[in-house]
């Protein structure tokens, strides 16, 4: 247990709807990150939070959104959702955010998109 | 701008063997390089990482790793597979400048009985 949590575990939902990804870092991490894992591109870094600022942007897409609040928890808005987006989103924590933090995984939403 | 190559995306040893997973990278700057493995239907978890101190870096079920400038390498090395090593092994850089990790596309580890 990496002591990430993430809800839900999955999600069922369909093409053109908003969804909401929420995660919660480890005890005293400030940072949090947020990837998609999907067959076809693999592991993709969306964008990164720290002390509730963004920090770093990925590879997200317009339609994706998201914040860190000042509990430090954060969420991912997806919206207008296409089939396109039914992958694996894993958010995950570090203590400070640098380049040599070891970011600790939660265990994933599943999102399908029918 | 710092990329990063895993050559093969399976790779497949007797129960048993020696376990060589490839990593070469690209970085303009020094790096800073981790594993991390993913076991099915599971987060990932950092096996081990480098970030300039020594260049063999010990990890987390007897894993090991060496950091090779001149040969732009950073190799995942285990000296005797268990199946519980069966899992997708994720290389990863970054560096001072960046604290974005450019992932690798990931090996799938298959353990043969």
């Amino acid at each position: 247990d990496s002591g990430v949590t993430q809800t839900p575990k999955h999600l069922i939902t369909a093409t053109g709807q908003r969804v909401t990804l929420r995660c919660s870092p480890r005890s005293g991490d400030l940072s949090v990150y947020w990837y998609q894992q999907s067959l076809d591109q693999g592991l993709q870094f969306l964008i990164q939070y720290y002390n509730g600022e963004e920090r770093a942007k990925g590879n997200i897409l317009e339609r994706f959104s998201a914040q860190q609040f000042p509990d430090l928890h954060s969420e991912l808005n997806l919206s207008s959702l296409e089939l396109g987006d039914s992958a694996l989103y894993f958010c995950a924590s570090s203590t400070s955010g640098g380049s040599t933090d070891t970011q600790y995984f939660g265990p994933g939403t599943r999102l399908t998109v029918l | 701008a710092q990329s990063v190559t895993q050559l093969g995306s399976h790779v497949s040893v007797s129960e048993g063997a020696l376990v060589l997973l490839r990593c070469n990278y690209s970085s303009s700057v020094p790096p800073y390089l981790f594993w991390y493995v993913q076991y099915p239907n599971q987060g990932l978890q950092l096996l081990l990482k480098y970030t300039s101190a020594a260049t063999l870096v010990k990890g987390i079920n007897g894993f090991e790793a060496e950091f090779k400038k001149s040969e732009t390498s950073f190799h995942l090395t285990k000296p005797s597979a268990h199946m519980s090593d069966a899992a997708e092994y994720f290389c990863a850089v970054s560096s001072r400048s960046n604290y974005q990790l450019i992932w690798g596309a990931g090996t799938k580890l298959i353990i043969k009985p």
